[in-house]
Formats: structure tokens, sequence, C-alpha cells
């Protein structure tokens, strides 16, 4: 079936160190997205890619890096410039803009 | 820039009652509006999705409504179950593919 895997499901990050949130798509949807989501606060994007090798800033980028050297894969690091990591993180992918956009079950980060 | 939300914030209803989720978004010149589902801890589920030319939008006891000249939409579900209970939330694309999501329904039907 197709669909998108987020990997690990759980992750603790110690203060100062960069952990990577994996995203895979088999969907060959050209675009994914990152989301980040707080209590109270909704879904706020982080980063985006519309094709390979190509991603613009989303509404919270700092302290975050990504890439997108495949199309199916687009990874997300936090880095240890981001002061609030704690938080959920959905990844999402879409075709295009007429069909809709489907999501990833998520990675909870938690700052030990 | 796109804003969208959502009336009431949170819901309870009884086992069998019917429930009306609302949203409404600011630019009218929307490609189409999705309802998504969320349980607690999960990512979100595709429920729905209208397309601007579409005025409403069916999955079993799950009905969508869309008025674009009112920027407005609504979510039906039908004789409400437990297993409906979860967050409820709707989105809608910008031209640069970005989603901007409403706050969410938070639903609670009791048995």
């Amino acid at each position: 079936d197709g669909g998108i895997t987020q990997s690990p499901k759980y992750l603790f990050r110690k203060e100062g160190q960069n952990v990577t949130l994996s995203c895979e798509q088999n969907l060959n949807h050209d675009a994914m997205y990152w989301y980040r989501q707080d209590p109270g606060q909704g879904l706020r994007l982080i980063y985006y890619s519309q094709i390979v090798n190509d991603f613009q800033k989303g509404d919270i980028a700092e302290g975050y890096s990504v890439s997108r050297e495949r199309k199916e894969s687009f990874p997300l690091t936090v880095t240890s410039a981001q002061k609030n990591p704690t938080a959920f993180y959905l990844c999402a992918s879409s075709i295009g803009m007429d069909y809709g956009y489907t999501f990833g079950s998520g990675t909870r980060l938690t700052v030990v | 820039k796109q804003e969208v939300t959502q009336i009431p914030a949170a819901l309870s209803v009884p086992e069998g009652e019917n429930l009306v989720l609302n949203c409404s978004f600011t630019d009218s010149a929307i490609y189409n509006l999705q309802w998504f589902r969320q349980d607690p801890g999960k990512g979100l589920t595709s429920l729905l999705l209208i397309q601007s030319s579409q005025r409403e939008q069916t999955s079993g006891r799950l009905n969508a409504s869309l008025d674009k000249s009112s920027g407005r939409s609504t979510l039906y579900i039908a004789a409400s179950q437990p297993g409906d209970s979860a967050t409820y939330l709707c989105a809608v694309p910008s031209n640069d593919y970005k989603l901007s999501f409403g706050a969410g329904t938070t639903v609670t039907v009791r048995a």
C-alpha cells in the first residue's frame, strides 16, 4: 500500500544534540512538507520541497534543516540551535494542490 | 494570508446524535478544502477532499459542504458513535502548495 512512513515514532534528544527525523513516501508525490504540532498552537510549517534538490523555509524554519536528494525522502534535522524542540512532528506529501495531502503517523520528539 | 477558523473548539454529544462541525476561511479563492481526523498521538487521516467546483462530498456517514462565496465549509457526521471521538481539522492550500489549518474541533461522543 502507498503511504508515508515516519521514523522513529518516539525520539529523545539530549541538550546540544542534533537529531534527524526520517520521512519516506512511496506515493510518487512531488511535494513534501514538515509540520510541527504543539498543544494549543495547531500545525505550523517548518520546511517544504516541491521538487528534488530544492526546498523552502516555512513559517518556523529556525533551528531546523532539511535535504531532498531523492523524490521519496525528506529528512528533517533538529539542530542544537532549536531551543524548544519538544513537539510532535508530522511529514506530509502531495502530488499537486488538486489532489489533497497525505500525512504520516508522526514522530514525537522529547528533550531529556 | 489565508486564515482558517473552526467553531466550536470542542463538542460533546451523546451517541446517536448528528455532529455539525464548522470551518471558515478568509480568502474565497481556494483550490479545494480538505477535512482531516486526528486521534490522540497519531497523524492526520484524510476524510474528505472537496474541490472548489463542488458543493458537497460524501463518504459513508460523513458529508462535507462547501460555500466558497461565504468562505464556509461544514462537516456533518450522521449517527455519531464513540469511535468518532477525535479532533477534526480543516485545511485549505495556497497557491504555493502550503496548507493553512484551522485549530480543530475536538469531538467527544458519549456512550
